[in-house]
């Protein structure tokens, strides 16, 4: 079945821990996202990548960072998490620019 | 000026009438317009997608698309009370960038 695996779903952790959300892929698809989506402020990009080794900033990139080592997988890393980042945040990936994104089921994120 | 913009609603429609729910964005050099469906605390699943101007028919659903006006529509006939969730309205920009609307609200009262 094709489809993008978020892991974990749930999260509460203390300010400054490191974390890693992971997010994978089994499409062969070129491109892959990260969101953040906040009530009254939709879905706003935080990094995307293009390719293997291909990495850009979207629009909120603050605090993240973003590695894509393999085409499959896109690991959003957050080095000293904040209470603002608390937030739904949702994997995406393309088979190419201009198509459409298919996501993950989401990672509901809290940071105390 | 926001790039993709949607009346948050909500949009309240009786059983069985027409929901039409509207997008308007920026950026003439987009290039394809999707909407997607999202329940909430779940993933958004995409809808329609569309890249020409005119109509596009899928079921109970139509999306429109008029470039020179730079609005994309979509049109749920029939609604039902499981069409009841959040619109996205989502636009990729000549750089291939995927650029969200806040989403519409639909309620659909039995």
């Amino acid at each position: 079945e094709a489809q993008v695996t978020q892991n974990p779903r749930y999260l509460i952790t203390v300010t400054g821990k490191k974390l890693t959300v992971t997010c994978s892929q089994n499409m062969n698809h070129e491109y892959m996202s990260w969101y953040r989506q906040d009530p009254g402020l939709g879905l706003r990009q935080i990094y995307y990548s293009m390719n293997v080794e291909v990495t850009d900033k979207g629009d909120v990139p603050e605090g993240y960072k973003v590695s894509r080592k393999e085409k499959r997988n896109f690991p959003l890393i957050l080095e000293s998490p904040s209470p603002n980042q608390t937030s739904l945040y949702f994997c995406a990936s393309l088979r190419q620019r201009n198509t459409e994104a298919f996501f993950g089921q989401g990672t509901r994120l809290t940071v105390v | 000026q926001k790039e993709v913009e949607q009346n948050s609603g909500p949009l309240s429609v009786p059983e069985g009438a027409i929901a039409s729910l509207n997008c308007t964005y920026s950026d003439r050099g987009s290039q394809s317009f999707f909407w997607y469906r999202q329940y909430s605390g779940k993933s958004p699943e995409l809808i329609m997608s569309i890249y020409s101007n005119g109509d596009k028919e899928d079921g109970r659903f139509t999306a429109q698309l008029n470039k020179a006006s730079q609005y994309v529509s979509l049109l749920i006939r029939d609604s039902q009370p499981s069409d009841s969730a959040t619109y996205l309205c989502a636009v990729s920009s000549n750089t291939g960038k995927l650029i969200f609307g806040q989403g519409t609200t639909l309620q659909v009262k039995p």
